[in-house]
């Protein structure tokens, strides 16, 4: 069974640009989360999907947004680029979400903004 | 809300020697716990988790973790490091019957091995 897929796996942007980023879950799993990590803060929640709905967001400005497609596909979008966005930006899924459901990470997609 | 607390920033050890990694946690009951591992270059990897019953609970790659309630903690073991397991490791909390409320992570200790 492949593995959740991330792309691109790097990104240089410059500041007040956007970027959008793509993540495929492991087939049948309906959940997806993403995740900030930073040297400084670690990881950090971003946001989660089911079934194309948003059902948790974490701590972030409105720049920071995402959707889900029928197939479980999801997208991360940051508008407005600033340099402390720059960090590597982490997807997760799992079958359906639940606390006790193993989540399954990518290998990420490294945003450096300049 | 929950919290997790991983003391240690980086820890070096040799190959061969044993290793526990620290992991402390703030909730109101017992939680979920569980520890992952990120190589370089990758995303995590789930080693163990915990949610009840027996507080020693073995993982993938020889690890082992055991959870103490009297001391709110999860610490990760292994009798034998090789220098394959040189990588960040995470620990995290999820909040029981709590349907979909997101883990939160430690903020990460990083093991490097020495021969």
């Amino acid at each position: 069974k492949a593995g959740v897929t991330q792309t691109p796996r790097y990104l240089i942007k410059t500041r007040g640009q956007q970027v959008t980023l793509s993540c495929s879950p492991i087939s049948g799993h309906r959940s997806v989360s993403w995740y900030q990590q930073t040297p400084g803060q670690g990881l950090q929640f971003l946001f989660e999907y089911f079934s194309e709905t948003q059902r948790n967001k974490g701590n972030f400005p409105g720049r920071f947004s995402g959707r889900q497609f029928s197939n479980s596909r999801s997208e991360m979008n940051v508008s407005t680029l600033e340099l402390g966005d720059s960090a590597l930006y982490l997807c997760a899924s799992s079958l359906d979400g639940a606390s006790t459901d193993t989540q399954y990470f990518g290998p990420g997609t490294r945003l450096t903004v300049l | 809300a929950q919290s997790v607390t991983q003391p240690d920033i980086h820890i070096t050890v040799s190959e061969g020697a044993s290793l526990e990694l620290r992991c402390n946690y703030s909730y109101g009951a017992t939680p979920y716990l569980f520890w992952y591992v990120q190589s370089p270059g990758q995303g995590l990897q789930l080693l163990l988790k915990y949610f009840s019953g027996d507080t020693l609970v073995q993982g993938i790659k020889g690890f082992e973790a055991e959870f103490k309630r009297s001391q709110s903690s999860f610490n990760l073991r292994k009798p034998s490091v090789h220098w394959s397991d040189a990588a960040e490791y995470f620990c995290a909390v999820g909040v029981p019957n709590s349907g979909n409320t997101p883990l939160v992570f430690g903020k990460g200790t990083r093991l490097s091995v020495i021969a």
